[in-house]
């Protein structure tokens, strides 16, 4: 199973400022199809997990650009400028290129 | 816009199993290219993959897992459904299912139901 590896696992941040997520892989997301199986979720207080980012960098539908990701093969990165009071949750970083899925530890984001 | 909605007992006696059922509206789960998938949380944890099953029946589980779970469709009610046999206090936890899609390769969860505690105690 692929060990997926966030941090920090708790962020405090004023809003207007940036974050910043690490998730590193313990081998490869990078597809022989070319694509990197790299998903970035935020888990609401209380509701499901919501998609934001998928294959590294593409952003899920309605998601503000404020959201960015980067990285490849092992080594990926959230980044989200201009945190808003809205981004607190938890956030995980998911693989699908072997199975099983396996998620992140979550990083939970709290505004100061 | 494809909903999914977990439904069952919230509390299981340990020892004995474990039964959710999700119900799919907005798409058939016949639809090719997509996986209906199990996934739990533990109180105040991170996420945990159970398994997947496609239409046609083929499924997967977690090799941690695998000993003790059995997930089924019923495609003529739209519905899949997770069973977790022997449980324990281990598995307390807030239970999702969720659709995954397959194209090319395996690919995002979207959407996610909305989670269904399930407490094993006596």
């Amino acid at each position: 199973e692929i060990v997926m590896t966030q941090t920090p696992l708790s962020l405090s941040v004023t809003p207007g400022q940036s974050a910043s997520i690490s998730c590193k892989s313990s081998e490869s997301l990078l597809h022989s199809d070319g694509k990197t199986y790299l998903y970035w979720y935020l888990q609401k207080p209380g509701q499901s997990p919501q998609l934001l980012i998928y294959e590294v960098s593409k952003r899920f539908s309605g998601v503000p650009d404020r959201f960015s990701g980067s990285g490849s093969g092992t080594d990926f990165t959230l980044k989200i400028s201009r945190v808003e009071a809205e981004d607190v949750g938890v956030y995980y970083c998911m693989q699908s290129i072997q199975l099983p899925y396996s998620f992140g530890q979550g990083t939970k984001l709290e505004i100061k | 816009q494809v909903q999914l909605q977990e439904s069952g007992p919230g509390l299981v006696k340990p020892s004995q199993t474990l039964s959710l059922t999700c119900t799919v509206s907005g798409a058939s789960i016949r639809t090719g290219g997509y996986f209906w998938s199990w996934i739990r949380q533990h109180p105040g944890k991170g996420l945990e993959w159970i398994g997947y099953i496609y239409y046609s029946g083929n499924t997967y589980y977690k090799p941690s897992l695998k000993s003790r779970v059995t997930i089924s469709v019923d495609t003529s009610n739209n519905q899949f459904s997770l069973k977790l046999s022997s449980v324990t206090a281990a598995d307390t936890a807030v239970y999702y299912c969720a659709r995954g899609s397959v194209l090319e390769w395996f690919g995002e969860l979207l959407p996610w139901g909305q989670g269904t505690l399930v407490t094993v105690s006596s």
